[in-house]
């Protein structure tokens, strides 16, 4: 059973370009995660997702961030326009419902 | 708001000894996860303890919650180098519908 699974693992974007951050939750796992990491920060929640709903997008920036999880096929985390404080490390994590969280590796995304 | 809160912030101990890391929350849970983060990678789930356990072992890991205190200890016995990184307490909520809250970690560092 693969773990979760995330790519880019890094990404370079100038200001103002888009970033999609993909995400596929381990096998069985309808729920997951996004976190971000800025540098020398903790991790913070952004959004928690299940197959094809939105459940907490408390912690999502409310402009230009966006995040889906359809019926088929990877969470997707897309940031428009990025700027420079948009670089940071994004984890997702997915779970099966109560209890562990599995993370995926990460993508760094870098906005020059 | 971060449910977790690591103390202390950044400890270094010798090669051999015993590491200490505690965890505070704020609000009721159905479990307390503890995490390592290596520089560079994802975060490593180390152990789960449930809010009816009080103590659990894992090969040298030892972990403690008192939900009264609200609070957790990490102890990692006979430290080694490879032991360097940030370890990470998370909380699964009761209030919450499973999100995961981290705090900001504690910065680990063996010395040879």
């Amino acid at each position: 059973n693969a773990g979760v699974m995330q790519n880019p693992r890094h990404l370079v974007r100038r200001r103002g370009q888009e970033a999609r951050l993909r995400c596929s939750p381990m096998k069985g796992h309808s729920h997951v995660y996004w976190y971000r990491q800025l540098p020398e920060e903790g991790l913070k929640f952004m959004v928690y997702l299940q197959k094809e709903n939105i459940i907490d997008e408390s912690g999502m920036p409310k402009e230009r961030f966006s995040a889906e999880f359809p019926k088929e096929g990877p969470s997707i985390l897309r940031i428009q326009q990025v700027v420079r404080g948009d670089s940071a490390a994004y984890f997702c994590a997915s779970s099966p419902g109560l209890g562990q969280n599995y993370f995926g590796p990460g993508t760094r995304l870098t906005v020059t | 708001s971060q449910q977790g809160e690591e103390d202390p912030q950044a400890l270094s101990i010798q090669e051999g000894e015993n590491a200490t890391m505690n965890c505070s929350y704020k609000t009721s849970i159905n479990n307390l996860q503890w995490y390592r983060q290596n520089s560079g990678r994802g975060l490593v789930h180390l152990i789960l303890i449930r809010s009816n356990e009080r103590e659990k072992h894992s090969g040298r890991l030892r972990v403690t919650l008192d939900t009264s205190k609200k609070s957790s200890s990490l102890l990692i016995t006979a430290s080694r180098a490879a032991d360097t990184a940030s370890y990470f307490c998370a909380t699964d909520g009761r209030d919450r519908d499973d999100k995961i809250i981290f705090g900001k970690g504690t910065r680990l560092h063996i010395l040879p």
